[in-house]
C-alpha cells in the first residue's frame, strides 16, 4: 500500500461546478499537507498547503484536512477551464529522517468544460 | 529567477546507452530532489541533497541509475545502460530550508524515451 493514495480519476465538470479531490493517507506522523497543480507538460506548482488539521481557504480553493480521518481534501468553487490540470496531493512529517522528503498521490486529472 | 532548469527538455535513446539529465537549481536553495513520473506510479522521489550532499538515495531502482551534485548550482542523473522501462518524465526540484516541508519548485521536466 501506498503512503498516499488518490483516485487518478479522470474528473471532468462544467463550468461553474464545484469539484471535490480527494486522498487518503497511512502515516499518523504527516503534519504538512499539500495540493499541487500541474498543467500539461509542466512541472508541479505548489497551489496551497495546511499545517495540520483544519481548514484554510484561498480565494475559490478550500483545503480541508481531517487528521483523524487520514483524509484531506481540496474544494475548488465555481469552476473554469482554466482549471483544468492534474492536482496531486502532498505530505510530509517535516523532521527527523524524513526531513524534506514529500510523499505525493498519483494525482488526479481534472477537466472544467465551457 | 529563470526558476529550475532542467536539460534536454526530451530525449530519445536507445536501450544500452548512457543518458544523462542534467539540472541547475534556484541559486540559494539547500535541498536538491530528482523525481520520476509515470502514469503508472504517478511521482516518485528517487533521491534528494542537502548542500550538495546525497540524504536519502533510496528511491533510485536500481544501481544503473546514479545522481551527483558537485556544486550547489548543477546536478546530473545517469542512467548507465538505460533500458526501455526508464521512459518516464524526470523532473528536479530545489527548495530552501525555510520551506523545505511544504514546497519544491519543480523544473519543466526531461521526457525520456528509451526505444
Amino acid at each position: 500500500q501506498k503512503e498516499v493514495e488518490q483516485d487518478p480519476g479522470p474528473l471532468s465538470v462544467p463550468e461553474g461546478a464545484i469539484v471535490s479531490l480527494n486522498c487518503t493517507y497511512s502515516n499518523s506522523a504527516f503534519q504538512y499537507f499539500m495540493w499541487y497543480r500541474q498543467y500539461s507538460r509542466k512541472g508541479p506548482e505548489l497551489l496551497m498547503y495546511t499545517y495540520s488539521s483544519g481548514n484554510k481557504e484561498d480565494g475559490r480553493f478550500t483545503a480541508q484536512v481531517d487528521k483523524s480521518s487520514k483524509y484531506i481534501s481540496l474544494f475548488i468553487r465555481d469552476s473554469q477551464p482554466s482549471d483544468s490540470a492534474t492536482y496531486l496531493c502532498a505530505m510530509s512529517a517535516g523532521r527527523g529522517s524524513t526531513l524534506g522528503r514529500l510523499y505525493f498521490g498519483r494525482g488526479t486529472q481534472l477537466t472544467v468544460w465551457p | 529567477d529563470a526558476g529550475v532548469i532542467q536539460s534536454p527538455r526530451h530525449e530519445v535513446t536507445e536501450m544500452g546507452q548512457e543518458v544523462t539529465l542534467r539540472c541547475k537549481p534556484i541559486s540559494g536553495h539547500d535541498y536538491l530532489f530528482w523525481y520520476r513520473q509515470t502514469m503508472m506510479r504517478g511521482l516518485e522521489l528517487l533521491i534528494y541533497f542537502n548542500n550538495n550532499v546525497p540524504i536519502d538515495d533510496s528511491g533510485m531502482p536500481e544501481d544503473r541509475f546514479s545522481a551527483k551534485m558537485p556544486n550547489a548550482s548543477f546536478s546530473t542523473l545517469k542512467i548507465q545502460p538505460s533500458e526501455p522501462r526508464d521512459s518516464a518524465v524526470y523532473f528536479c526540484a530545489s527548495s530552501p530550508d525555510r520551506r523545505i516541508n511544504t514546497e519544491a519548485f519543480f523544473g519543466q521536466g526531461t521526457r525520456l524515451t528509451v526505444v
